[in-house]
């Protein structure tokens, strides 16, 4: 099974400021799909971006933006302009684009939460 | 549509009592999952399904079984309910593999004393 390793249980932002998570994946495949998806306090899970990995170009989406790194397996997310409605719970996923090779699944991290200072 | 919808959202147990979590979705998607989240560890997968009639084990399914007999419902059953047991149960659905992403339900926090 692959491995989604999120380093940093908790990160705070000054709100405005710019903040990274961070998120390393373990596969020996070249084609999957990766995500990262965002749980306030509601514990609704939202979808924040995703990325393609055999797009070399990052994925952005308004204020959220990812620094795709295919060598070294890395997946930061960077939220720009941080607000206080960013608060919550961050979670990094994995899947691969072959059913057979674990792509009926999505592989979640254990989740980074953020915090936003006013 | 409401998307992803859980039944019910909260639910305290006795051990060895036993229940079943519904979930429905609206969107005519294939593939429909049951996580539970717990602090520290992040979703694990308990069982999906990638059609009406079919099911499969995820990462954690002992103590836990399902079914899918119509394409919008996925049951999860706890036969009999264990403290270890006690976690937020999540579903989600996806419309098929590749790009596409899973939309969750509310989930149902589960209690078993």
């Amino acid at each position: 099974a692959q491995t989604v390793t999120q380093s940093q249980p908790e990160m705070s932002v000054q709100e405005a400021e710019t903040v990274t998570l961070s998120c390393t994946y373990d596969t020996s495949e070249s084609d999957y799909y990766l995500f990262w998806y965002k749980q306030p306090p509601s514990r609704q899970m939202i979808l924040v971006i995703r990325q393609e990995a055999y797009k070399q170009q990052n994925a952005t989406e308004n204020r959220f933006s990812v620094n795709f790194q295919k060598a070294a397996k890395s997946f930061s997310l960077k939220i720009s302009d941080s607000q206080l409605g960013d608060a919550a719970m961050y979670f990094c996923a994995y899947r691969s684009a072959w059913p057979d090779h674990g792509g009926n699944q999505f592989y979640f991290g254990t989740g980074t939460s953020l915090t936003v200072i006013p | 549509n409401a998307g992803v919808t859980q039944t019910p959202k909260f639910r305290v147990l006795k051990t060895g009592q036993s229940m079943t979590l519904l979930c429905a979705q609206d969107m005519n998607h294939e593939y429909m999952y049951w996580y539970r989240q717990d602090p520290g560890m992040g979703l694990r997968l308990i069982h999906y399904s990638v059609g009406e009639g079919t099911t499969a084990k995820g990462e954690v399914p002992d103590g836990y079984n399902v079914s899918r007999l119509k394409k919008q419902n996925f049951l999860l059953g706890l036969e009999s309910a264990a403290p270890s047991q006690t976690s937020v149960y999540f579903c989600a659905s996806s419309l098929g593999t590749q790009s596409y992403e899973q939309y969750f339900g509310p989930g149902t926090r589960l209690t078993v004393t």
